[in-house]
């Protein structure tokens, strides 16, 4: 079965550091996503991307954020200068395109560690 | 704005009770889509089922059931017979349509089922 896969599995990193998270889609499907979960709190949004194009985003998802998606399979969330509350997983997700059925099927998320 | 309330943060039970946990959304769309998440102690969120706003039929898969009721703004959540690999955080979700997709979440519950 298609599944939604991300690395790496755990990133510790040190406070103003650049990271990038990485994730590859299931394939065919059109619609990305990123969500983020503090340890023990509500996942949350932070950006949608479609067509090459960020759909929508959030509050949370500032300047110090992007993504990508550089070839046919790879979508990556840059974090340019990590804060300690940047610390949570990451979970990447992707969906058909148009239609009834789209739930989003997540990756089994990266955990972020900020020093 | 739109908004899920899942009002039990924590839930325990003896294996073989029943146990129904509890959603509550908010949304101004007239066409939405609500889910649940389980959530392991492994931390991967796993999709259980989707409904559209314009579904109100209780679906029913093996011990698991759903309740969708538009009057009362709920889509409540049923194990059977619970078992200890049911032990997890369940989140209940909602969506938009369109170009409005990205999932809204409650806070979760977390079940304990214990032997």
């Amino acid at each position: 079965e298609p599944e939604v896969t991300q690395t790496p599995s755990h990133q510790v990193t040190q406070m103003g550091q650049e990271v990038i998270l990485r994730c590859v889609p299931i394939s065919n499907h059109l619609y990305f996503y990123w969500y983020r979960q503090i340890l023990g709190q509500k996942v949350e949004f932070l950006v949608s991307f479609y067509n090459n194009e960020i759909s929508e985003k959030s509050e949370i998802f500032d300047d110090q954020f992007s993504v990508e998606r550089p070839d046919g399979s790879n979508f990556t969330l840059k974090i340019r200068s990590t804060k300690l509350e940047d610390s949570a997983m990451y979970f990447c997700a992707s969906s058909e395109s148009d239609g009834a059925y789209y739930e989003q099927y997540f990756g089994p998320g990266t955990r972020l560690t900020v020093t | 704005a739109q908004k899920v309330t899942q009002a039990q943060t924590e839930i325990s039970v003896v294996e073989k009770e029943d146990v129904t946990l509890d959603c509550v959304y908010e949304t101004r769309d007239t066409t939405y889509y609500l889910f649940w998440y389980k959530q392991p102690p492994s931390g991967e969120l796993v999709f259980l089922i989707r409904r559209n706003s314009f579904d109100e039929q209780n679906e029913i898969s093996g011990r698991y059931s759903w309740n969708f009721q538009k009057s009362t703004s709920s889509f409540n959540f049923t194990i059977t017979a619970s078992q200890v690999v049911d032990s997890a955080v369940y989140f209940c979700a909602l969506s938009g349509s369109g170009n409005n997709r990205k999932l809204i979440w409650g806070l979760g519950t977390s079940l304990a089922v214990n032997p």
